[in-house]
């Protein structure tokens, strides 16, 4: 079975500087690929940045990048620059293994509150 | 190009009817998901379609719950004799090549449909 847990509830960040969400994971698989998505106000989880488990470079996409440390089983969230719109629900997702229904596990979430 | 769509947007109903939530994938994604969001629970899954394979329901909490995709596009989530702890957010999304696509293929969220049980 997978396990994703994010210890972050919530989160303050003043705008203008980079904050870091935590995701640990859990499975026995080692073919995995993790995700974050975002969540705002509005209810659409929209895609965010992906790194699998054999990548050996960390995921970055414009502001956001992912830093993955396979021995602790980590896949933090990177947002740099921190912009108002930011503020919203992230989750941190996995989908493992090399057969099954390829359907996200997720964790409970870290809601990100941008302090202007 | 166009995103995944759901209808409707919010859904309120009176415990014991039936209510039906569709879901418009993205053009030429060969798998769709259902997912439920709910306060206690998190983000749940519901069932998965990938072509005209045999969908995979073991997410599906009592046989109340069912779904069906038509022509490998657009599905519909129905729920019978809906109870209070229906009440949730009830998101699809849809992914280029599911199964076939590996642990990269990406999911792609519609906004979601807002189902109160009264």
């Amino acid at each position: 079975a997978q396990k994703i847990t994010q210890t972050q509830p919530g989160m303050f960040v003043q705008e203008k500087e980079a904050v870091t969400l935590d995701c640990t994971y859990d499975t026995s698989d080692q073919s995995y690929g993790l995700f974050w998505y975002k969540q705002p106000s509005s209810g659409e989880m929209i895609f965010l940045i992906y790194q699998g488990s054999y990548d050996e470079q960390n995921a970055t996409e414009g502001r956001y990048s992912l830093n993955f440390q396979k021995a602790r089983k980590s896949a933090n969230l990177v947002i740099s620059a921190s912009q108002l719109g930011d503020s919203a629900m992230y989750f941190c997702a996995m989908r493992a293994g090399g057969t099954g229904r390829r359907a996200l596990t997720f964790g409970s979430g870290t809601r990100l509150q941008v302090q202007p | 190009g166009a995103g995944v769509s759901q209808s409707p947007s919010n859904k309120v109903t009176e415990k014991g009817k039936d209510v039906e939530l569709r879901c418009d994938p993205i053009s030429g994604h060969t798998a769709l998901y259902w997912y439920r969001q709910s306060l206690g629970q998190g983000l749940e899954f519901l069932i998965y379609f990938q072509g005209n394979s045999a969908p995979d329901k073991s997410g599906l909490p009592s046989d109340r719950f069912s779904a069906e995709r038509t022509g490998g596009s657009v599905s519909t989530l129905t729920i019978q004799r809906t109870q209070q702890e229906d009440s949730a957010v009830y998101l699809c999304a849809s992914s280029l090549r599911g199964l076939a696509g590996g642990n990269t293929d990406t999911q792609y969220f519609g906004p979601g449909t807002r189902l109160t049980v009264l």
